[in-house]
């Protein structure tokens, strides 16, 4: 089955800190892979989109991994600001006769002073 | 640019009713996507359109559920008749490319509360 799966589920951390959401996938073939930001009441926001080849992709103080073979990405978070609080989803893409999206369920992300 | 503009904001209505969202995607884009968001299931692609042409409607929930594109500048999602159970953010989101592949901008989001 086609899932998409993200830990953890929510995550509290301190202002200036690190942190690193997880996503691991069963999605095949796979075209592409991407985070994305959502804040509350907001559209989702594109952070990384990441292909079969790629990594490492960087967006700022955001850091994506990818490995294909084990099918896990990581989604980096260098320096925490308070404005980084928000939902972060994992999204894959599966190539088919025409394109399949799978979403993850999210990572809920709080950063307190 | 805009963005991606929805209409309405939110929406309240009583079970029933024929509901009509509206999306408006960034100029120059040649494919727009239609998605909702609940908190139980999260976001699910209902529908997508590239040059106009519905591509992947397999997303749509059921037969209640349409999506027109009429032109290049302008999508509706209707529902009729709606239910509580239609309740949800409704994204519209579009993007230069032919496929899932490329970026996707989303619009702000039609929050709709069928009662």
């Amino acid at each position: 089955k086609n899932q998409v799966e993200q830990s953890p589920q929510s995550l509290i951390i301190l202002e200036g800190k690190n942190c690193t959401l997880q996503c691991n996938y069963t999605v095949s073939p796979f075209s592409n892979l991407r985070w994305y930001k959502q804040d509350t009441g907001r559209g989702p926001v594109s952070l990384t989109i990441m292909t079969f080849s790629e990594n490492t992709k960087s967006n700022g103080r955001y850091t994506a991994t990818l490995d294909a073979d084990t099918k896990q990405s990581s989604l980096h978070i260098t320096a925490s600001q308070l404005s980084d609080s928000a939902s972060y989803i994992c999204v894959v893409i599966m190539k088919t006769s025409y394109d399949k999206v799978i979403f993850g369920p999210g990572t809920s992300l709080s950063v307190i002073p | 640019d805009a963005g991606v503009i929805q209409s309405p904001r939110h929406e309240v209505t009583e079970m029933g009713q024929e509901v009509t969202l509206r999306c408006k995607p960034i100029s120059g884009h040649n494919s727009l996507f239609w998605y909702r968001q609940t908190m139980m299931r999260g976001l699910e692609l209902l529908i997508y359109f590239n040059n106009n042409v519905p591509i992947d409607d397999s997303g749509m929930p059921e037969d209640r559920f349409s999506a027109k594109m009429p032109n290049a500048s302008f999508s509706t999602l209707k529902i009729q008749p709606s239910e509580p159970r239609d309740s949800a953010v409704y994204f519209c989101a579009s993007s230069s490319g032919t496929d899932l592949s490329y970026e996707q901008y989303f619009g702000p989001g039609t929050r709709l509360t069928v009662t």
